[in-house]
């Protein structure tokens, strides 16, 4: 079945670096989204790209579409301490009616 | 803003009793998910539902089953908990499919252990 994978698992950076995060998946997706989930949280929403974009802003976080390669990345810039969480991908597959989740990338910004 | 409730944060059940999870959500969404967290291993799909009476297995269905009797609420339900189901449970709700716009809205999660 299709997964999203996430890399590097774990991310360690200073406050104000920029931080990169990507996705890889396997078959066709109408979309892609990011997800955050601070410890211990439940998943809030970050941005949705469709197959027909190839890249999307939002504040600090940019996403780019690689349908070609089937792979996304998130760039969080100006990091700051607050942006510690995981990170997922979610695919929704052609015809499948359904997000599948990466593994997630643990993302750690140190003061 | 969307609204999706988890009757329990945090569980405590011995192997073998049956556990009752509870989702709730208040915007009339029809699709409803259940997934399972697991550290390494992410989200994983237990079952889902597109409308009152419905269900669909996911990617690990067995020995869960679901219920959804009224359209707000989708119920998960371990017949008989055991270890290996110590895990943190989310609950997501969609309006009508749109892969072109819609996200899904995440409750807070129930952490379940079982002794």
């Amino acid at each position: 079945s299709q997964q999203g994978e996430e890399d590097p698992q774990a991310l360690s950076i200073q406050e104000g670096e920029n931080a990169t995060m990507n996705c890889s998946y396997k078959t066709s997706i109408n979309n892609l989204q990011w997800y955050r989930q601070n410890s211990g949280r439940g998943l809030v929403h970050l941005i949705l790209i469709r197959s027909n974009e190839r890249e999307k802003h939002s504040g600090r976080l940019r996403v780019t579409l690689d349908t070609s390669k089937k792979s996304s990345s998130l760039l969080i810039t100006a990091s700051r301490a607050a942006d510690t969480a995981s990170y997922f991908c979610a695919t929704d597959a052609v015809g499948a009616q359904k997000l599948v989740f990466g593994q997630g990338t643990r993302l750690t910004i140190n003061p | 803003d969307v609204k999706v409730t988890q009757s329990s944060r945090y569980l405590v059940k011995r192997t073998g009793e049956k556990v009752f999870l509870e989702c709730v959500q208040d915007m009339d969404h029809e699709n409803m998910f259940w997934y399972r967290q697991d550290p390494g291993l992410g989200l994983r799909l237990i079952y889902f539902s597109y409308d009152v009476k419905m269900k669909e297995k996911g990617d690990i269905p067995e020995g869960y089953s679901v219920s959804r009797e009224k359209k707000e609420r989708f119920s998960l339900i371990l017949e008989s908990a055991s270890t290996n189901q110590t895990s943190m449970y989310l609950c997501a709700s969609i309006p009508l499919w749109d892969p072109s716009t819609d996200t899904q809205y995440f409750g807070p999660g129930t952490r379940l252990t079982v002794l």
